[in-house]
């Protein structure tokens, strides 16, 4: 399955640095979403992206930064993050913000903040 | 608001044996209910869905089906197999309000599946 794509895969980084977070959609969607998947926790969901503007930003601190220049693409830019931060980040796209569409996520980022 | 509690986890079956895992939902208007499924180290995938009350959804031998009087929507498999060991996630998707939308997932259910 190719229709959303992340990368990278894994990522560690220390509380210092900066890194970003990349995501691909090939389905001709025009909503995206970034999710964090922790453990014991429900999904969280983080940013929505409806024709590139923010529709939905869910109390994330601001050491979170999402980016969409366009409708296939989605940044999520980190920087000073924190332990507790460590989580698998999903993207997800679907044709629109109804709630009636599928979601189709990509394989997620595993990040590690150390 | 609106809200999906399904049964917490993990669930261990013999292979071929009958699944149910339960969910039920609290919601404001009419949503779609969605069960998705993650394998391990991969995302999230559909299994099946179900946009009104009634609607039966189904994949994969798995089936669910939208009951509006007990809001409910329980997923089933007759005869589950190794490979379908995997979180199973219940979600609801809002078209009403704040959260229209968005989807709300439940918890997840671990299942493993022993030959």
């Amino acid at each position: 399955e190719t229709g959303v794509t992340q990368t990278p895969r894994h990522l560690v980084m220390g509380m210092t640095n900066k890194k970003s977070l990349k995501c691909e959609q090939h389905l001709g969607h025009n909503a995206m979403y970034w999710y964090k998947q922790s453990a014991k926790k429900p999904l969280e969901l983080m940013f929505v992206y409806n024709f590139k503007e923010q529709t939905e930003n869910n109390s994330v601190p601001s050491r979170f930064s999402p980016e969409c220049p366009n409708s296939s693409h989605l940044f999520l830019h980190l920087h000073t993050l924190q332990p507790e931060d460590s989580a698998l980040y999903l993207c997800a796209s679907s044709q629109d913000v109804t709630g009636r569409e599928t979601q189709y996520f990509g394989p997620g980022t595993r990040l590690l903040v150390l | 608001g609106d809200s999906v509690t399904q049964m917490e986890g993990p669930v261990t079956l013999s292979e071929e044996a009958f699944l149910t895992i339960n969910c039920t939902y609290t919601a404001t208007g009419y949503p779609s209910l969605f069960w998705y499924v993650q394998y391990p180290g991969e995302g999230l995938q559909l299994l099946l869905k179900a946009t009104k009350a009634d609607d039966k959804g189904s994949n994969k031998g798995f089936e669910a089906t939208y009951r509006k009087e007990t809001t409910s929507f329980h997923l089933e498999k007759g005869s589950v197999q190794v490979s379908d060991s995997a979180v199973y996630f219940c979600a609801l998707g809002s078209n009403y309000g704040g959260s229209q939308g968005n989807l709300i997932f439940g918890k997840g259910t671990k299942l493993s599946v022993k030959p």
